[in-house]
């Protein structure tokens, strides 16, 4: 079974700060991972994914995020926070070799980033 | 905007009420799905649909009721609701299995907001 952990509930970083936002992951086949923003009463949007190759990868909005087998994570970060970077953040994995399969998401952590 | 359209984006409804979210996804995609996201709880995967049929449920009530009449329409229809029904519904979509590398992810609608008086 596949799941996905953000241990943070909140992260909270002055603008202009770097942020990071965690996520661990577990699947049993070779894994997508994905970052996902949601603003106040909106969808979720997609940020960045990892599929293979370099495992530092670049999304939108100046947000990347760093793929680590060996610690299963695929942490989310920002050289400089801004204040509106502030919203929810949804990690999500699934398993790259199966025929079909569903995304599993964290259960989210929100950034609030003050001025 | 994503690509992935559901209406209405309010609905207020009473208990006794019949309506129907909407979605309609215009990237070619051949999976569908209905999450439910909860004040203060992680996103509930409720429904998926891959190439029109139902593949899974996650014993979603009865009072809740999907249709997929084609691979870009996705409906939800909802009879006597309950107060702790109301939520953000969202859509998504994705190709199942994806092109490669290519067409990976999922896209979400913008969810429609749902309080059941």
């Amino acid at each position: 079974a596949q799941s996905v952990a953000q241990p943070e509930d909140q992260v909270n970083v002055a603008e202009g700060n770097p942020l990071t936002v965690k996520c661990t992951y577990s699947v049993s086949g070779n894994p997508y991972l994905f970052w996902y923003v949601q603003y106040p009463n909106r969808g979720l949007q997609f940020l960045l994914k990892y599929i293979t190759g370099d495992n530092l990868v670049k999304g939108s909005y100046g947000f990347e995020a760093e793929f680590n087998k060996s610690q299963t994570s695929f942490h989310l970060k920002k050289p400089s926070a801004l204040v509106s970077d502030s919203a929810l953040y949804f990690c999500a994995v699934r398993d790259a070799l199966s025929g079909y399969s569903t995304l599993t998401f964290g259960k989210g952590t929100m950034l609030l980033v003050s001025p | 905007e994503t690509g992935v359209t559901q209406t209405p984006r309010h609905l207020v409804m009473g208990m006794t009420n019949k309506k129907s979210l909407k979605c309609e996804q215009h990237l070619g995609h051949n999976a569908m799905y209905w999450y439910k996201q909860s004040a203060k709880k992680p996103l509930e995967l409720m429904f998926v649909y891959s190439l029109e049929e139902r593949v899974e449920n996650n014993s979603v009530p009865s009072r809740f009721s999907p249709e997929c009449p084609n691979s870009s329409h996705l409906f939800l229809h909802l009879h006597t609701l309950q107060p702790e029904d109301s939520a953000l519904y969202l859509c998504a979509s994705s190709q199942d299995p994806p092109t490669g590398d290519r067409n990976t992810e999922a896209f979400f609608g913008q969810g429609t907001r749902l309080t059941v008086v």
